[in-house]
């Protein structure tokens, strides 16, 4: 099985801060990625898929890069709207997700 | 727009059983895998199960195999997850969760419904 390790797990922020979360895999996931948004009772949204391919919809604040086992989700400028927990998810072999960064306000 | 919608979630005694649906619209349902997703309590996101377009590929989670079972009718635009020997564990909000391809594998998930609770205790 592919494990999904993320750090940190907590960020303090504030807003117009730019921020990076990172996401481990425990194998080779070539860029079979995605990173999701999830808010307070809110199913989690997706916001970039294939490492670094932007969602239709998702403000372009929001960026991904990495391949292989080394992953990294960046808000340029983080927006109240921000706030919330970022989920990695590796899509290469069966599903396995990181276990979630909170993004909090400083 | 697309929509989905969870239902059968509730308390239950452990050892027993359940059946979630999942009521899907908006989209060409057979064209795309669909998948399970649970979070506990304040906890993170748990892959639980997925199938393909035609049912041909289906997998689980090592923690639900043997005691979970995914099946989708294609005719009425359903997924369903018959769940049985529930366990504390089990407890968690079931998201149903859209596929981008209609193989299971690689698809990533682009739409989510809003969940429906399981709550497995005595």
């Amino acid at each position: 099985d592919i494990q999904m390790t993320q750090s940190p797990s907590t960020l303090s922020a504030s807003v117009g801060d730019r921020v990076t979360i990172t996401c481990r895999a425990s194998q080779s996931i070539s860029s079979w990625l995605a990173w999701y948004q999830q808010k307070p009772g809110k199913a989690p949204k997706l916001l970039i898929y294939k490492a670094s391919s932007l969602e239709s919809g998702v403000p372009s604040r929001f960026s991904g890069s990495g391949s292989g086992t080394e992953f990294s989700l960046t808000i340029s400028s983080l927006q109240p709207d921000d706030f919330a927990t970022y989920y990695c998810q590796q899509y290469n072999s069966y599903w396995t997700f990181g276990q979630g960064t909170k993004v909090e306000i400083k | 727009e697309v929509q989905l919608v969870e239902s059968g979630g509730g308390l239950v005694q452990p050892g027993r059983s359940l059946r979630l649906s999942c009521a899907a619209s908006g989209f060409t349902f057979d064209d795309y895998a669909m998948h399970w997703v649970r979070q506990s309590p304040g906890k993170g996101l748990e892959w639980v199960s997925g199938i393909s377009w035609n049912s041909g590929f289906i997998g689980y989670a090592d923690s639900v195999k043997g005691r979970f079972t995914i099946s989708r009718d294609n005719s009425n635009n359903s997924l369903f997850l018959q769940m049985n020997s529930l366990r504390g564990e089990d407890t968690a909000l079931y998201y149903c969760a859209k596929s981008t391809w209609p193989a299971a594998i690689p698809g990533y998930f682009d739409y989510w419904g809003q969940g429906t609770l399981v709550t497995v205790s005595s």
